[in-house]
């Protein structure tokens, strides 16, 4: 049962524009929500969050949505710069489940200069 | 300082042999945890460990798998009898005590177990 979907395993998208990575997830209880970068051969890098008691969070050109009723949450990267290609994983946490985090499979971004 | 570390960061053995990966976390961190992913796929969770408590092993996929943490730091992963689905990028990650709001985890670059 996969709790956290991401369903594009790949985007392309041009320097200077938009990038939308999306993530759906079925649990109602989780309450926290994460986005991870992953470059080749390297762990995953924190890169913003959410709690559900907000339904935005903006870091610079990371902006993170979260639509409690859809279950959706989205990752709008602007402007696009070629150094943000990597893999982006969706992450969701509980409260009170240990802090362990359930993944999404992963969407790989690249930004052509 | 010193982020998460994991040894060895390739490991190729035979089906049927028993494997062990490190992972040291970063220091102070009590909170440790085990991913992997196997190809294609996202982030499993296996087990955590914090502190002195029993260590949550709900994500571990059978009773090959087990984890443990000596004097709350290093922590060794042991695969008995390893088959070739266990093939995955074995990652750690620590993070200071899961608190709310929630601590960020910092992961290690992975152990890269190839398994024939």
């Amino acid at each position: 049962d996969q709790q956290v979907k991401q369903n594009s395993p790949s985007l392309s998208v041009q320097e200077g524009r938009i990038s939308i990575l999306n993530c759906d997830y079925t649990n109602s209880m989780f309450d926290y929500f994460l986005w991870y970068k992953k470059y080749p051969a390297e762990g995953p890098t924190f890169l913003i969050s959410i709690s559900s008691i907000k339904d935005k969070n903006e870091d610079g050109r990371f902006t993170v949505f979260l639509n409690k009723s859809a279950k959706h949450l989205s990752l709008h990267i602007v402007p696009s710069q070629p150094g943000d290609s990597a893999v982006y994983f969706c992450a969701a946490s509980a409260t009170g489940n240990t802090g362990k985090l359930i993944f999404g499979q992963g969407t790989t971004l690249q930004v052509k200069p | 300082g010193a982020g998460v570390s994991q040894s060895p960061s390739n490991k190729v053995t035979e089906k049927g042999k028993d494997v062990e990966l490190r992972c040291d976390p970063i220091s102070g961190h009590t909170a440790l945890y085990w991913y992997r992913q196997s190809l294609g796929q996202g982030l499993e969770f296996l087990i955590y460990f914090q502190g002195n408590s029993a260590p949550d092993k709900s994500g571990l996929p059978s009773d090959r798998f087990s984890a443990e943490r000596t004097g709350g730091s290093v922590s060794t992963l042991t695969i008995q009898r390893t088959q070739q689905e266990d093939s995955a990028v074995y990652l750690c990650a620590s993070s200071l005590p899961s608190l709310i709001p929630y601590n960020e985890q910092f992961f290690g670059p992975g152990t890269r177990l190839t398994v024939l």
